[in-house]
């Protein structure tokens, strides 16, 4: 069966230095989407990005993050200079256009501490 | 999107009873999922109802949907160690991205 798949599964990196997360969709998807959770907390809403362009975004994805699609398989997210506050788990999730699609498929994260 | 509230927080029952997880929403919808997160996982799809349909199965999963109460259930029956996880429900309204909301969760322990 067809997965989203996440890479890396765990990253350490130093305070002010920029991660890309790699996240691999489902191959027939069109609609792709960022979410964290931190420690402890609820599952929080990033970006949507759809037809080459963010869709939709939270409050949380200021200019320190971006997202791009940077071939017909990838999709990333850019941190560009990490704060402490960024540490937590880094899910994407795809799904199908239209309606009558609205189920999200997953990946198993990337966990991001930052020191 | 908005969230969904679930109840209760925590609920803990003997493998082989029944589970029973309450969720409620504010505003009209046009579709409430349900999705499973084993801890610190991805999360899992569970099931989908839409607002035209008051009752959905799925293996040992049940869920219902009250529109007027703007209120769902999942129940599942049977349970099994392997379903300790969280449960988050998702009401969705509108069109757009489709934009998932996750309240806190009910989490669930099965002891063998």
């Amino acid at each position: 069966e067809p997965e989203v798949t996440q890479t890396p599964s765990h990253q350490v990196t130093q305070m002010g230095q920029e991660v890309i997360l790699r996240c691999v969709p489902i191959s027939n998807h069109l609609y792709f989407y960022w979410y964290r959770q931190i420690l402890g907390q609820k599952v929080e809403f990033l970006v949507s990005f759809y037809n080459n362009e963010i869709s939709e975004k939270s409050e949380i994805f200021d200019d320190q993050f971006s997202v791009e699609r940077p071939d017909g398989s990838n999709f990333t997210l850019k941190i560009r200079s990490t704060k402490l506050e960024d540490s937590a788990m880094y899910f994407c999730a795809s799904r199908l256009q239209g309606r009558g699609q609205e189920t999200q498929y997953f990946g198993p994260g990337t966990r991001l501490l930052v020191l | 999107s908005q969230q969904g509230e679930e109840d209760p927080q925590a609920l803990s029952i003997q493998e082989g009873e029944n589970a029973t997880m309450n969720c409620s929403y504010k505003t009209s919808i046009n579709n409430l999922q349900w999705y499973r997160q084993n801890s610190g996982r991805g999360l899992v799809h569970l099931i989908l109802i839409r607002s035209n349909e008051r009752e959905k199965h799925s293996g040992r999963l049940r869920v219902t949907l009250d529109t007027s109460k703007k209120s769902s259930s999942l129940l599942i029956t049977a349970s099994r160690a392997a379903d300790t996880a969280s449960y988050f429900c998702a009401p969705l309204s509108g069109a757009g991205s489709y934009q998932l909301t996750f309240g806190k969760g009910t989490k669930l322990s099965v002891i063998p």
